[in-house]
């Protein structure tokens, strides 16, 4: 079975320019989500989703990130525009949504270096 | 949710049992126990959790104290890829699906 995927696995940006990620669950799985990871720190949730609706994005920064997941499967984060500060792994994981104990199967990550 | 307490670096030598420690001593009633590690440039990786009783599988047991204010997960035999960040996480019931991680416990495993 294959697990979560993300793409692209690092990318590096001048600032102010916009960036996308892209990460695609594991199938069957409804919940996905975003997290941030700097360098040093544990993951931090930026925004959760049951199927298509955003139902945590309480830690998104709203004025520069965007999410979407539109059919409810893979999903799409952007940055525009990205700040030095962005620079960090950002993480996609995916679990089936309802069960008790919640296992989250995560993505590799991207690694993202703003210049 | 409550937060944890975890030591930011450990050594164990390879062969060796790895005891990470994590305190929570303002868990609730309903909050599991979970643990998670990550493997350097990888994602997290489910580990164990556990509500009150200690809890064994493949990969490593969880002894969790009578009164749930502390726990440790044992690695039996640790070997060199089990270096990583282990993180000691406490979840509510109702709020399943936020976890929050802190900055968890680096094991160094050497040979």
């Amino acid at each position: 079975e294959a697990g979560v995927v993300q793409s692209p696995r690092y990318k590096i940006i001048e600032k102010k320019q916009p960036v996308a990620f892209w990460c695609n669950p594991i199938s069957g799985h409804n919940t996905l989500y975003w997290y941030l990871q700097n360098l040093g720190q544990g993951p931090e949730l930026l925004i959760r989703y049951e199927n298509e609706e955003a139902v945590d994005d309480s830690q998104l920064p709203k004025d520069r990130f965007s999410a979407e997941r539109l059919k409810g499967v893979d999903s799409t984060l952007k940055i525009q525009p990205a700040e030095l500060g962005d620079s960090a792994v950002y993480l996609c994981a995916s679990s089936l949504a309802g069960a008790l104990y919640n296992e989250q199967f995560f993505g590799p990550g991207t690694r993202l270096t703003v210049l | 949710d409550a937060k944890t307490t975890q030591p930011p670096s450990m050594d164990c030598a390879e062969g060796r049992a790895a005891n990470l420690p994590c305190n929570h001593s303002t868990i609730s009633g309903n909050e599991y126990v979970y643990w998670y590690r990550q493997i350097h440039s990888q994602g997290p990786q489910y580990i164990i959790h556990g509500l009150k009783n200690n809890e064994t599988n493949e990969m490593a047991s969880l002894i969790i104290t009578e009164d749930r204010k502390s726990s440790t997960l044992i690695l039996p035999h640790a070997t060199l890829r089990d270096t990583a960040v282990y993180y000691c996480i406490v979840r509510g019931l109702y709020n399943f699906n936020k976890f929050y991680f802190g900055s968890g416990t680096k094991l160094n495993v050497k040979p």
